[in-house]
């Protein structure tokens, strides 16, 4: 079994400071973990993911993760925002082999000019 | 390389109808997704096709089907729609392991049922 919790619905930030997006999964075996996003009325973007490599991960648009397996964790972090970041992000586990990938719910991030 | 191609973008139907989507996958990517996406339920997962044979299955009831051909495309069919059914619609494929190389989603279509 697996599941992913985002512990955010809404974040808001001022551009140019830090963006910290929270993600908790579970996974009864090794998990595989990704940050999507999705801009209004488009699809989502794969971001970034983390499949047993390095704990962490770079991105594309300056964002990384960094995979805790103490903290069952994945946050999603940058370190300067823009207001072109502004969009919902999507944290996704899955396991190997299990064939299927559960998405969160969302955080909705909003940046301030 | 071109992208996962969703059709139509927009679509209206009345409550009864039925409706079919389309997505074509990026070349060379078997594995084709769809999800529904609602502001009250989030990203729900219909079901997942490789090699024209549906691998993965959601908790949707029968109205929703889906295939996929030879060349992977795939099509989505819903009947006799509800207003419910009201979404955006996701298609998303993968090279076969989306656990582990992640998806590539389209721009989705947006059913609006009235």
């Amino acid at each position: 079994a697996q599941s992913v919790t985002q512990l955010d619905s809404h974040v808001s930030v001022s551009e140019g400071t830090p963006v910290l997006l929270r993600c908790n999964y579970s996974s009864s075996y090794s998990p595989s973990l990704f940050w999507y996003v999705q801009h209004p009325n488009k699809g989502l973007q794969l971001l970034l993911k983390y499949t047993s490599a390095a704990t962490l991960v770079k991105g594309i648009n300056g964002f990384e993760a960094e995979f805790k397996k103490s903290e069952t964790s994945f946050h999603l972090t940058k370190p300067s925002a823009h207001m072109s970041d502004a969009a919902e992000y999507f944290c996704v586990v899955s396991s190997w082999g299990y064939q299927k990938v559960t998405f969160g719910t969302g955080t909705k991030l909003q940046v301030i000019p | 390389k071109a992208g996962v191609t969703q059709t139509p973008r927009y679509l209206i139907k009345t409550r009864g109808q039925q409706v079919t989507l389309s997505c074509s996958p990026i070349s060379g990517h078997r594995s084709v997704s769809w999800y529904q996406q609602t502001p009250g339920q989030g990203l729900q997962f219909l079901f997942e096709y490789f090699s024209e044979t549906q691998r993965n299955k959601g908790n949707f009831p029968g109205r929703f089907s889906g295939r996929q051909f030879s060349n992977s495309r795939s099509e989505m069919n819903v009947s006799t729609l509800e207003l419910g059914d009201s979404a955006l619609y996701l298609c998303a494929s993968s090279g076969g392991t989306p656990d582990v190389d992640g998806y590539t989603f389209g721009s989705g279509t947006r059913l609006t049922v009235v």
